[in-house]
């Protein structure tokens, strides 16, 4: 099977830099995805990395290692907009895309 | 182009009553994704189709949740008899055809069984 861990919460400031880890068990890996979701939204693509490196589009980058199975997303210049839930999801085999639980990121004043 | 969209957005029903929720994907996307939410996790697949033929269904709890997908284009998922473990935010995706890490996610049905 697979499975995937990332923190529960981050709280972070407007304007600073925050990162969001995300480690993965699983077998047959192709890349990893992550997901904002605001309170009530539908879940919205943000980044695929299949390689191994930094991904960056606008204020968020992505980043993977497949050797230490371990990705991140990193945000910068935190918005009160960004305050949301992150979630990192994996595509394996010939699998559909396995989501972790999530990460509830508050961006405070 | 129009999102992925789903009805309804809301539904309150009585235990051991069924419920249905309907999904229309973006246009042109093959591949259809129904995924359950509960409160606090990530989205959990039910199933998935490519066109009309349900090719993923392991996670689907067949002895009260029935799907289909006629034509290939809008789907419908029905729960009978919804229990009260059953209320949480079923979602509906689709992608270009094949497994794809770009989903693209409708607002979601939020079922509550009382």
């Amino acid at each position: 099977g697979q499975s995937l861990e990332q923190p529960s919460e981050v709280t972070a400031v407007e304007g600073a830099i925050v990162q969001i880890n995300c480690t993965y068990q699983t077998s047959g890996f192709y890349g990893l995805s992550w997901y904002q979701q605001h309170d009530g939204g539908a879940p919205t693509f943000l980044s695929y990395n299949a390689l191994d490196g930094l991904e960056e589009t606008g204020r968020f980058s992505s980043f993977l290692s497949r050797s230490d199975s371990y990705g991140y997303l990193l945000l910068q210049e935190l918005q009160m907009k960004d305050s949301a839930s992150y979630f990192c999801a994996v595509r394996a085999g010939n699998t559909p895309l396995v989501f972790g639980k999530g990460t509830r990121l508050s961006v405070i004043a | 182009e129009a999102g992925v969209v789903q009805s309804p957005r809301y539904k309150i029903i009585e235990k051991k009553q069924p419920v249905a929720f309907w999904c229309n994907p973006i246009s042109g996307h093959n591949t259809l994704y129904w995924y359950l939410q509960n409160l606090g996790q990530g989205p959990e697949l039910l199933i998935r189709y490519e066109n009309e033929e349900a090719v993923d269904d392991s996670q689907l709890p067949k002895d009260r949740f029935s799907a289909e997908r006629l034509k290939g284009v809008d789907s419908t998922l029905k729960i009978q008899p919804a229990e009260l473990g059953d209320s949480a935010v079923y979602l509906c995706a689709s992608s270009n055809h094949g497994i794809k890490e770009t989903q693209y996610f409708g607002p979601g049905t939020r079922l509550l069984v009382l």
